[in-house]
């Protein structure tokens, strides 16, 4: 059973554009809410992360907009580079538990 | 600071043969998971160490899967008898406790021909 749903699968934007990734989940006790990167051939990689005391986080260009009512989180990037290009992964975990990851987004972005 | 080592980086076995993955986390980090990451997927737990403790192997299919981590450090995981179904990227990660950054390794990529 999927804990953590994410859209879109797969994602095309042009150089200098906004990248927008959302995931969704049900189990209202998830209380760390972390973004993931990863490039072929390598681990995953923390990106980004948020905790739902906020309902935002903004480091660099990657911005967390958290929405506790509607149990949903979404991921923008800001200006994305070519370099942005990677798949990503949202996740979510409560305490004591371990991560529960989304089937990931796989990010192009065009020159 | 080194990072999660894991090894080898890739394996291919015939079907039926015994393999094991060994991992090294990051000094200090007290908790140690294995995860396994199908093809466009995203990764799913298979255990989580607490110390030497196995405190989450709820996805482990214990009929031919197996961990240990000898001393709360490093942790190996088996496959006896490996099915084609195993082919995956087993990734270990540690975090320094629950809700924290977890620091994934690079993986280790099994095929099973």
């Amino acid at each position: 059973q999927q804990q953590v749903k994410q859209s879109p699968q797969s994602l095309i934007v042009q150089k200098g554009g906004i990248s927008i990734i959302n995931c969704a989940y049900e189990n209202t006790a998830f209380d760390y809410f972390p973004w993931y990167q990863q490039f072929p051939g390598k681990g995953p990689a923390l990106l980004i992360a948020i905790r739902p005391d906020v309902s935002e986080k903004k480091e660099g260009r990657f911005t967390i907009s958290f929405n506790k009512s509607a149990k949903q989180f979404s991921l923008h990037i800001m200006d994305s580079q070519p370099g942005d290009s990677a798949t990503y992964f949202c996740a979510a975990s409560d305490s004591g538990y371990a991560l529960n990851f989304g089937k990931g987004t796989s990010l192009l972005v065009t020159p | 600071e080194a990072g999660v080592v894991q090894s080898p980086r890739y394996k291919i076995i015939e079907k039926k043969q015994p393999v094991a993955f060994w991992c090294n986390p990051i000094s200090g980090h007290n908790t140690l998971y294995w995860y396994r990451q199908n093809l466009g997927q995203g990764p799913e737990l298979l255990i989580r160490y607490e110390n030497e403790e196995a405190v989450d192997d709820s996805q482990l299919p214990k009929d031919r899967f197996s961990a240990e981590r000898l001393k709360g450090v490093d942790s190996t995981l088996k496959i006896q008898p490996a099915e084609l179904g195993d082919s995956a990227v087993y990734l270990c990660a540690s975090s320094r406790g629950e809700n924290t950054e977890a620091f994934f390794g690079q993986g280790t990529r099994l095929t099973v021909v």
